[in-house]
């Protein structure tokens, strides 16, 4: 199985910061990899896929990088609604795997 | 627009077995590729299994901590998904999310989610 790592496992910000979490997978899955928000008591929600394309309707501060095995997710200015849970989850082959998640917490 | 409602969740003992329900609306069903992820309390994703489409002949695949025990099905005339679970574990414990597969092997479409809690 594919195992994704994710870094840190969680981080404080303010809003309006820049915010980059990490992703590595156990090997290379070229560019098949997803991320995924997740609030409280809610379904993840897909942000980006394929690594960099965004998501119809998630707003453009929300961008992918990466191929490989190293990924990164970055929200340019924090807003209040991103605080939240991300995960990323290789789509390269079954079994599907997902990081540990990382929550994003209000400094 | 598309909705995902699942159904069936509840209390039931170690060994025990459960039906899980997805219901689909908005979209054509019988094209996609479904899953099954669920998610212990204060944990993590993970993913159960899967089932594709009628050109694919409807294969399933599973996670092997629930591969034996767990079978995914789909009637594509009640654009409804099914999860049966059976000699269920505490391990189990979890909510269950039905999500849908877009091309780009991406979950683009999730339900709500669905509690199933194992225990005596």
């Amino acid at each position: 199985d594919i195992q994704m790592t994710q870094s840190p496992s969680s981080l404080s910000a303010f809003v309006g910061d820049r915010v980059t979490i990490s992703c590595r997978a156990s090997q290379s899955i070229s560019t098949y990899l997803n991320w995924y928000q997740q609030k409280p008591g809610k379904p993840p929600k897909l942000l980006i896929y394929g690594a960099s394309s965004l998501q119809n309707g998630v707003p453009p501060r929300f961008s992918g990088s990466g191929s490989g095995t190293d990924f990164t997710l970055t929200i340019s200015s924090l807003q209040p609604e991103d605080f939240a849970a991300y995960y990323c989850q290789q789509s390269y082959y079954t079994p599907w795997t997902f990081g540990q998640g990382t929550t994003v917490e209000i400094k | 627009e598309v909705h995902l409602v699942e159904s069936g969740g509840g209390l039931v003992q170690p060994g025990g077995s459960l039906r899980l329900s997805c219901a689909a609306s908005g979209f054509t069903f019988s094209d996609h590729y479904m899953d099954w992820v669920r998610q212990a309390p204060g944990k993590g994703l993970e993913w159960v299994g899967r089932i594709r489409n009628i050109p694919n002949s409807y294969t399933t695949e599973y996670a092997a901590s629930v591969k034996g025990r767990f079978t995914i099905s789909r009637d594509n005339s009640k654009n409804s998904l099914y999860l049966q679970m059976n000699s269920l574990k505490i391990e189990d414990t979890a909510v269950y999310y039905c999500a849908r597969e877009a091309a780009s092997v991406d979950f683009d479409y999730w339900g709500q989610g669905t509690l199933v809690t194992v225990s005596s």
